[in-house]
């Protein structure tokens, strides 16, 4: 079946430092990708999105780009920030698909 | 619209305890789905429902779990009897088109 693999955490870094997540996924189809971003306390919000191969997501400095030949969607930044913490979740859905499909989330400790 | 809302916020309960979790989507959304989160298995579906009916609840771990979606402002999951291991926070998500929201999770410790 589908799924998402994305790596182990926790990840931590120094403000301004940059960050890569990686995320590969396994699916039948032409899945869409996201990333999604859990604070403390919170529920899981949308980061960015792709929908199908080499679209590149980004919001608030993050980016991903869809990469159908390595099924991969990394998740990047130049520069983070402490606010940044938080838990970063990879999903996909199939073309067809209802439900999203989560990784098992990274978390990611931004210390100044 | 205030979002997804879920109640309660946190809830701990001893084994052998019914726990009932509530959700209630984002007018208009057409599906809702129940998901778990723990550290050893990440974020798994539960349940969703489309208008209102189930359409998959193979993610439901046993007969300990039911839910239900009564009207289209409402859902409900429930566990009878609780057991320790079902501790995790459980997120109620609805979804219009394809974007999804979700709420801000239960969690529940059974002790």
């Amino acid at each position: 079946g589908d799924s998402v693999t994305q790596m182990e955490g926790p990840v931590t870094l120094s403000e301004e430092a940059f960050l890569t997540i990686n995320c590969t996924y396994t699916a039948t189809g032409y899945p869409s990708l996201f990333w999604y971003v859990q604070y403390p306390g919170e529920g899981l919000q949308l980061l960015l999105k792709a929908t199908k191969a080499d679209d590149k997501g980004s919001n608030k400095g993050f980016e991903a780009t869809y990469r159908k030949e390595t099924t991969s969607f990394h998740l990047e930044k130049g520069s983070v920030q402490v606010s940044d913490s938080a838990v970063y979740f990879c999903a996909l859905i199939e073309q067809a698909g209802t439900a999203l499909i989560f990784g098992k989330g990274t978390t990611l400790s931004v210390s100044s | 619209d205030a979002g997804v809302i879920q109640s309660p916020r946190h809830e701990v309960t001893e084994m052998g305890q019914e726990v009932t979790l509530r959700c209630k989507p984002i007018s208009g959304h057409n599906s809702l789905f129940w998901y778990r989160q723990t550290m050893m298995r990440g974020l798994e579906l539960l349940i969703y429902f489309n208008n209102n009916v189930p359409i998959d609840d193979s993610g439901m771990p046993e007969d300990r779990f039911s839910a239900k979606m009564p009207n289209a402002s409402f859902s409900t999951l429930k566990i009878q009897p609780s057991e320790p291991r079902d501790s995790a926070v459980y997120f109620c998500a609805s979804k219009l088109n394809r974007a999804w929201f979700f709420g801000p999770g239960t969690r529940l410790t059974v002790l």
